[in-house]
């Protein structure tokens, strides 16, 4: 099975601020026969179902807003919140979908300092 | 507007059984893939399984294998999730979700709320 990790576990950030969280898979998503990356991101806000926030590793969801950004490629990927809002507290995940089981990284909690 | 709305959830002692619905509306159901996840309480995302009928198989995390059957009826627009010989490590929020695509190598742009699934004795 492919094992995700994110760091850090936790992070505070203070309003208008640059949050960044990182995620690891222990093997490729990268599929080379058509160049993408198989990683997804999703946030779950307390009480709330998980909302996906970027699909192939950088695409952003229909809705989602621009201060949300993802990249990486390989094996290290990245979520930027380029100027944290009080809307985005929430439990971040990435999910590899390159490899069954599709798992989900253990998250990342974002909480306003 | 995509709806997915999941029910089902109960109380059921260990070794029960239970079957999961999820009513999809606000799109082609036949057309993508639709998976199974789940979330203990206090703790993060679980992958169950997807049925895909471009995959044309489901797939199950090793977890639940030979345990639970997802199925679906294309007809009534509506995913299922058997559950039997049920553990107490079962215990969670199942969720249901839609792929982004018809193939099981999907990401998952919908969600439902999620039924609570409780196995105690």
């Amino acid at each position: 099975d492919i094992v995700m990790t994110q760091s850090p576990d936790s992070l505070a950030v203070s309003l208008g601020e640059r949050a960044t969280i990182n995620c690891k898979s222990s093997q490729s998503i990268l599929y080379s026969s058509n160049n993408q990356n198989y990683l997804a991101w999703y946030q779950q806000k307390p009480g709330q179902s998980p909302k996906l926030l970027i699909y192939w590793a950088s695409n952003r969801e229909s809705g989602v807003p621009d201060r949300f950004s993802g990249s990486g490629s390989g094996t290290d990927f990245t979520l930027t919140i380029s100027s944290l809002q009080t809307e985005d507290v929430a439990v971040y995940y990435c999910q590899q979908y390159y490899s069954i089981p599709f798992t989900f990284g253990p998250g990342t909690k974002v909480d306003i300092k | 507007e995509v709806q997915l709305v999941e029910s089902g959830g109960d109380l059921v002692q260990p070794g029960g059984s239970l079957r999961l619905s999820c009513a999809a509306s606000g799109f082609t159901f036949s057309d993508y893939a639709m998976t199974w996840v789940r979330q203990a309480p206090g703790k993060g995302l679980e992958w169950v399984s997807v049925f895909s009928e471009r995959d044309g198989r489901p797939y199950y995390a090793d977890s639940v294998k030979g345990r639970f059957t997802i199925s679906r009826d294309n007809s009534k627009n509506t995913l299922y999730l058997q559950l039997n010989s049920l553990r107490v490590q079962d215990t969670a929020v199942y969720y249901c979700a839609k792929g982004f695509g018809a193939s099981s190598y999907s990401s998952l742009d919908h969600w439902g709320q999620g039924t609570q699934v409780t196995v105690s004795s």
